[in-house]
């Protein structure tokens, strides 16, 4: 079974400082890894997404996570915050060779940027 | 745009009183999912179809049941819910399911009230 750790549960952040939303992940089998975000009133949305390959992914929108197999661990980064990226966070992870494309979630972590 | 629809977004119902969510979707997805988020915790899958194939998480309750019509709408149904049910409802779709890290799109979300 998967299961997926959200360090953070709230970090706040001044405008335009680095951040690092930390995860990490548990299982037994090879995984997909996911970064979701959601915007107060909103659904969750993909922010991005690690399958295979080079092992750092980047967002249209400035963030970007590295998958560390040895650590077992997906932390999503961002070296300058905006306010409007003040939103909940959610790590989730999928089995690589499963049948149902079901995800587990962390707990999520709320980013707060204060100006 | 093509998205995930919920309605209603806020249900208020009474303890014991048959209740149903609704979602839609027009992306045309063959896999629909309704994940239960409790405040402060993950989002758990309680149940998915894949076209009309019906697959149940082995922790669901009973007291949840779903429907799909047809490919763009999904329901869900709690036949006597408690005080312990009230959550956000989230439903999602995704083109396929299997192991090839397909993306999940969410809709806003439906949140349950128990009084």
């Amino acid at each position: 079974a998967q299961s997926v750790t959200q360090l953070d549960s709230q970090v706040p952040v001044f405008e335009e400082a680095p951040v690092e939303l930390r995860c990490n992940y548990s299982s037994s089998v090879s995984v997909y890894l996911f970064w979701y975000v959601q915007y107060p009133n909103q659904g969750l949305q993909l922010l991005l997404k690690y399958l295979s390959g080079s092992t750092l992914v980047e967002s249209i929108n400035g963030f970007e996570a590295e998958f560390n197999k040895s650590q077992t661990s997906f932390h999503l980064r961002k070296p300058s915050v905006h306010i409007s990226d003040t939103a909940e966070y959610f790590c989730a992870v999928s089995e690589s060779s499963g049948n149902t494309g079901k995800l587990i979630f962390g707990q999520g972590t709320t980013l707060q940027v204060k100006p | 745009d093509a998205m995930v629809i919920q309605n209603p977004r806020y249900q208020v119902t009474q303890f014991g009183k048959p209740v149903t969510l609704s979602c839609s979707q027009t992306l045309n997805h063959n896999v629909m999912y309704w994940y239960q988020q409790k405040s402060s915790q993950a989002p758990k899958l309680l149940f998915h179809y894949y076209d009309k194939d019906f697959n149940n998480e082995a922790d669901t309750p009973d007291n949840f049941q779903s429907r799909r019509p047809n490919t763009s709408f999904c329901f869900l149904d709690i036949r006597s819910p408690g005080l312990g049910d009230a959550a956000m409802y989230l439903c999602a779709t995704s083109r396929t399911s299997g192991g090839v890290g397909e993306t999940q799109y969410f809709g806003p979300g439906t949140r349950l009230l128990v009084l």
